[in-house]
């Protein structure tokens, strides 16, 4: 079975620093993984995707992500911080069987001033 | 070129109802999909419609049920509503039901049942 786990429920980072939203996954074959983002009130935007193409995805708005198949990881990154940052990040995987989305639980990107 | 609409964006429903949520979607997609978003959760999904047919179901109770009409446009109906219904309620749209070429989400309904 295919799932998601986002090992942080809150990061916190200041301005101009770098962020790193960690995500490990669980599938059985060649996934294919997103990261999503939601501000508050707002619908759900996709920032980045890996289909099996290129291990270092890049994305909008400066975010870009590295799939590591040996750690099952897809960790989400970007190299300076800004307020407009600040929001619920979402990690997911597509089942290859019905291509279903298995969401993980989110990680709210804090940003100090 | 509007992305999904979704209708409407609040509600309030007492324990017991009925409710009924509205989405087109993205100009171009043939696809919805509906995803139940509890607070402080991500979203879980509900189902899929593709050709006015429901093609995929998650592990939501018959109580939840659906229908795209023939302009891909859709509807999510719930019935006898429980507190924990209350949650944003997402659609999704895609060209096939592969969406290689992207899910576009609307902002969601937010459904508050009392």
């Amino acid at each position: 079975a295919q799932s998601v786990t986002q090992l942080d429920s809150h990061v916190s980072v200041s301005e101009g620093t770098p962020v790193l939203l960690r995500c490990n996954y669980s599938s059985s074959y060649s996934p294919s993984l997103f990261w999503y983002v939601q501000h508050p009130n707002k619908g759900l935007q996709l920032l980045l995707k890996y289909t099996s193409a290129a291990t270092l995805v890049k994305g909008i708005n400066g975010f870009e992500a590295e799939f590591k198949k040996s750690e099952t990881s897809f960790h989400l990154t970007k190299p300076s911080a800004h307020m407009s940052d600040a929001a619920e990040y979402f990690c997911v995987v597509r089942m290859d069987s019905n291509y279903q989305l298995i969401w993980g639980a989110g990680t709210k990107l804090i940003i100090k001033p | 070129d509007a992305g999904v609409t979704q209708s409407p964006t609040h509600l309030i429903k007492t324990r017991g109802q009925q409710v009924t949520l509205r989405c087109s979607p993205k100009s171009g997609h043939d696809t919805v999909s509906w995803y139940q978003q509890a607070l402080g959760q991500g979203p879980q999904f509900i189902f899929q419609y593709y050709e006015e047919e429901e093609r995929q179901r998650g592990n939501f109770p018959d109580r939840f049920s659906g229908h795209q009409f023939p302009n891909y446009s859709s509807e999510l109906n719930v019935n006898a509503l429980l507190l924990g219904d209350s949650a944003l309620y997402l659609c999704a749209s895609s060209f096939l039901t592969s969406a290689n070429y992207g899910y576009t989400f609307g902002s969601g309904t937010r459904l508050t049942v009392v």
